[in-house]
């Protein structure tokens, strides 16, 4: 059972640019969320997505932007990219109806680096 | 408001029972407790949820007080390989059914031979 997958697994960005990082959820689940986790703090909450479409969003801008297929993959764009966004971008996914949907199973994350 | 606190570090030794306790002094009624395991450069682990008094699995166990103010987390006999950061949530499920897991800075666990 293939659990939650990222690519890339690394990526290197300038300032201004554009980036489009993808994420396949464990088999069976049908809810996405992305998190941003900056070197010492804990994952923070970007946005989840849920039958395609965006269902809650945390405090970030609007050059953070997502998409979700009918397969329940999703993609996690940035653009106008700034050298704060350099992190790790995480990809979990679960169960949007389930009494389990408390159980996310994170993937390995994507580290970005804006130089 | 910080929703939690958690200490920011603790030490072990192989093989000792380690406690780590979270308070969460407005939980709210509906509010489940988990709590997550991060390696480095890893993404978290769920370990253990519950909403009042024991819950056990194979890896942990949560104990919960009657008002719910704090919760402890139980690892018993650890390795080195319990080295980590652990995550203390607290939360419900938003109208609509999704669940939105909000992280603190955790507690990094340093297990010593």
């Amino acid at each position: 059972d293939a659990g939650v997958t990222q690519s890339p697994t690394h990526l290197i960005k300038t300032r201004g640019q554009q980036v489009t990082l993808r994420c396949s959820p464990k088999s069976g689940h049908d809810t996405v969320s992305w998190y941003q986790q900056a070197l010492g703090q804990g994952p923070q909450f970007i946005f989840q997505y849920y039958e395609e479409e965006e269902r809650q969003r945390g405090n970030f801008p609007d050059r953070f932007s997502g998409h979700q297929f009918p397969n329940y993959s999703s993609e996690l764009n940035v653009n106008a990219l700034l050298l704060g966004d350099s992190a790790l971008y995480l990809c979990a996914s679960s169960l949007q109806f389930a009494y389990t949907s408390y159980e996310q199973y994170f993937g390995p994350g994507t580290r970005l680096t804006v130089t | 408001l910080a929703k939690t606190t958690q200490p920011i570090s603790m030490d072990s030794y192989e093989g000792q029972e380690v406690n780590i306790t979270c308070s969460h002094n407005n939980i709210a009624t509906n509010d489940y407790i988990t709590w997550y395991q991060q390696f480095p450069s890893q993404g978290p682990r769920f370990i253990i949820q519950g909403y009042k008094t024991k819950v056990t699995n194979e890896v942990a166990s949560l104990f919960i007080p009657a008002d719910r103010k704090s919760s402890t987390l139980s690892l018993p006999r650890v390795s080195l390989s319990d080295t980590a950061v652990y995550y203390c949530l607290v939360g419900d499920r938003e109208a609509g059914g999704s669940y939105i897991p909000t992280f603190g800075r955790g507690t990094s666990l340093i297990v010593h031979p």
